[in-house]
């Protein structure tokens, strides 16, 4: 499975835009990129989740350049409440259920 | 109800102690995963099944662990002989499919376990 490096935390202020960038050097062809967020106290939370280029839901934006090789969650302006640790997963079409989460990044929005 | 529901969400035992942790799954999910999570680290992988049987087991640290899924609803696993190190925050997860299948996990919010 392939390992993912992230920063260990990131700092921001409410109104702003978050970029967590994630590399991925060993991705294998039939791997997806997914990411979760994690509040204290509460189990992991689907964010998103993408194989190439762009993918936008209600929550996040999440880029993926052509090598694949890295990826990047993006945050529109966050509030308080997206405080949390962001994991970034590789996951395997043919194992999907077997996660490597990683330690994650902790991000914290100040007011 | 809506979600994964864990109980205890607390549990604090002593050392040797024999522990079960429940997990009832969203209604309809065929896989269910258990995970274990230490204070600082992200969840670490334990069992994953596929209605009632266990389809990987690989990640249950030893003997001392043990999970079930009779019916292919609610889980239980269980811990014999507790030592301190099982101390973790023990979460579990459903989705609609299982291996081969990209969809999301749902977590609970899990059951944090002391050993004392």
């Amino acid at each position: 499975l392939a390992k993912t490096t992230q920063p260990i935390s990131m700092d921001s202020y409410e109104g702003q835009e978050v970029n967590i960038t994630c590399s991925h050097n060993n991705i294998a062809t039939n791997d997806y990129i997914t990411w979760y967020q994690q509040f204290p106290s509460q189990g992991p939370r689907f964010i998103i989740q993408g194989y190439k280029t762009k993918v936008t839901n209600e929550v996040a934006s999440l880029f993926i350049p052509a090598d694949r090789k890295s990826s990047t969650l993006s945050l529109p302006r966050v509030s308080l409440s997206d405080t949390a640790v962001y994991y970034c997963l590789v996951d395997p079409m043919d194992s999907s259920y077997k996660l490597i989460f990683g330690s994650g990044t902790r991000l914290l929005v100040r007011p | 109800g809506a979600g994964v529901s864990q109980t205890p969400s607390n549990k604090v035992t002593e050392k040797g102690k024999y522990v079960e942790l429940r997990c009832d799954p969203i209604s309809g999910h065929t896989a269910l995963y258990w995970y274990r999570q230490s204070l600082g680290q992200g969840p670490e992988f334990l069992i994953y099944f596929q209605g009632t049987g266990a389809a990987d087991d690989s990640g249950l640290p030893n003997d001392r662990f043990f999970a079930v899924r009779p019916e292919g609803s609610v889980s239980t696993l269980k811990i014999q002989r507790t030592e301190r190190g099982d101390s973790a925050v023990y979460l579990c997860a459903s989705s609609l499919g299982g291996a081969g299948n990209t969809g999301e996990l749902f977590f609970g919010e899990g059951s944090r376990l002391t050993v004392l």
